[in-house]
């Protein structure tokens, strides 16, 4: 099946500082990536609706300043926690369309001190 | 807003046993249904689709079942093994590809 990669695999960083995660596609091309994000002992919550060369569409609630989405091609989606706090510790999970199927990536965690 | 609950949020089962694991959702416009498993600590990993117009999937000893009017999916796990254990999901989508997930069915099968 179609591979989903995603690096950092896992991440510690100071408060307020920046993190930038990247999900690529790597056998195949995305139109469409999502990302999500886990609360430990909680579901998946999606995030945003990434498509490739337009803004990313987000979820009600998600503060789209916060968190940068850009797809600037076909196979690389970023998403950008911004002066990260230690609340928006958590496991962010991205996946990738290819027509009718959804490939997920292994997750970053996040842990901001 | 649409809505995906699971049921039971836990389930402790001895080796061997069959056993379902439920979910319903609320909008039955649904493009199609999967139910993943996670371990702990990991990704994702696609167990079963079914698409919108589909009654049922197989895969060795899973079985998942889809009544969209009733807004249902069923999973059966049949001779349940230890290494079933883990968190299973469930997870509807629309058109565009926008997936809502239930909380999950955290299941330990006890040896």
């Amino acid at each position: 099946g179609a591979v989903v990669s995603q690096h950092p695999s896992w991440v510690i960083c100071k408060s307020g500082t920046s993190v930038k995660i990247e999900c690529r596609s790597l056998d195949f091309q995305a139109t469409t990536m999502f990302w999500y994000r886990q609360f430990p002992k909680q579901s998946l919550m999606l995030m945003a609706t990434s498509n490739e060369g337009s803004k990313a569409t987000y979820e009600q609630g998600v503060e789209k300043d916060k968190f940068l989405i850009n797809h600037a091609s076909l196979t690389l989606s970023t998403l950008t926690v911004t002066s990260a706090h230690p609340e928006d510790s958590s496991f962010y999970i991205c996946s990738a369309r290819d027509a009718e199927t959804q490939y997920f990536g292994p997750g970053t965690r996040l842990l901001v001190l | 807003k649409q809505e995906v609950t699971q049921i039971p949020a836990a389930l402790s089962v001895p080796e061997g046993e069959n056993l379902v694991l439920n979910c319903s959702f609320t909008d039955s416009a649904i493009y199609n249904l999967q139910w993943f498993r996670q371990d702990p600590g990991k990704g994702l990993t696609s167990l079963l689709l079914i698409q919108s117009s589909q009654r049922e999937q197989t895969s060795g000893r899973l079985n998942a079942s889809l009544d969209k009017s009733s807004g249902r999916s069923t999973l059966y796990i049949a001779a349940s093994q230890p290494g079933d254990s883990a968190t299973y999901l469930c997870a509807v989508s629309f058109q565009g590809g926008k997936l809502i997930f239930g909380q999950g069915t955290e299941l330990s099968v006890k040896p």
